[in-house]
């Protein structure tokens, strides 16, 4: 079955750090740009970050610029996102989603993994 | 930046009936980069059109989108049980356009 995984969510305290991980299954992941959405309780689909399948072009969403890395390691086919300096507000559940044909054209999305911040 | 608002917020319908949301862009979306995702409740997002008007793959006719420029349009033209979800608009083309609408909740009346 063609699917995204992804793991690494939890409860951490305000100005703490987590590190996400993105699988996929089916099919060949370093082949895809990868995606990191976010969707705080009960809140809209915000985007967070983008990785090219080399990893050369990234970018990221202003709310979260200079404290989210994203990266990818091919061998593993995994995509990673580390977050630092972690805010109430970046408590949401977070999707790992592969491109289609254009940038940031969501085809394929993983469940996600909640990660909440509260002391 | 692109904002994208979708009205209405909250659309109360029958099974069988015919659904209309909105989606309206603060400028122009180039190329129609313009697509519409299902969100069913506790579920992952999932496509169901691109282009402003291209069915993705395996979304049934009763779905369909039209507009161009600013405005754009999601029907449904006979709500199954199934279709009760929450719908997001989304400009793409370029991961810093890459914006969602707010979303349109579509309940049972």
């Amino acid at each position: 079955e063609v699917q995204l995984v992804e793991s690494g969510g939890g409860l951490v305290q305000p100005g703490g750090s987590l590190r996400l991980s993105c699988a996929a299954s089916g099919f060949t992941l370093s082949n895809y740009e990868v995606n990191w959405v976010r969707q705080a309780p009960g809140k809209g689909l915000e985007w967070v970050s983008f990785i090219s399948s080399s990893g050369s072009t990234i970018y990221y969403a202003d709310s979260v610029k200079g404290r989210f890395t994203i990266s990818r390691d091919n061998r593993k086919e995994t995509v990673f996102l580390q977050m630092n300096s972690l805010r109430g507000e970046d408590t949401a559940t977070y999707y790992c989603a592969r491109e289609g044909a254009y940038q940031l054209l969501l085809t394929l999305w993983g469940q996600g993994t909640l990660v909440t911040v509260s002391s | 930046e692109i904002v994208l608002t979708q009205s209405p917020g909250t659309l109360s319908l029958s099974p069988g009936e015919r659904a209309t949301l909105s989606c309206r862009a603060s400028q122009s979306v180039r190329s129609n980069y313009l697509a519409w995702y299902q969100q069913k409740p506790g579920q992952t997002p999932r496509l169901l059109i691109f282009g402003a008007s291209t069915r993705a793959t395996d979304i049934p006719d009763r779905f369909s989108g039209s507009g161009s420029g600013t405005d754009f349009t999601l029907i449904i033209s006979s709500l199954g049980p199934e279709d009760f979800a929450v719908y997001y608009c989304q400009q793409y083309g370029s991961a810093l356009l890459g914006t969602f609408g707010q979303g349109t909740k579509v309940e049972i009346k």
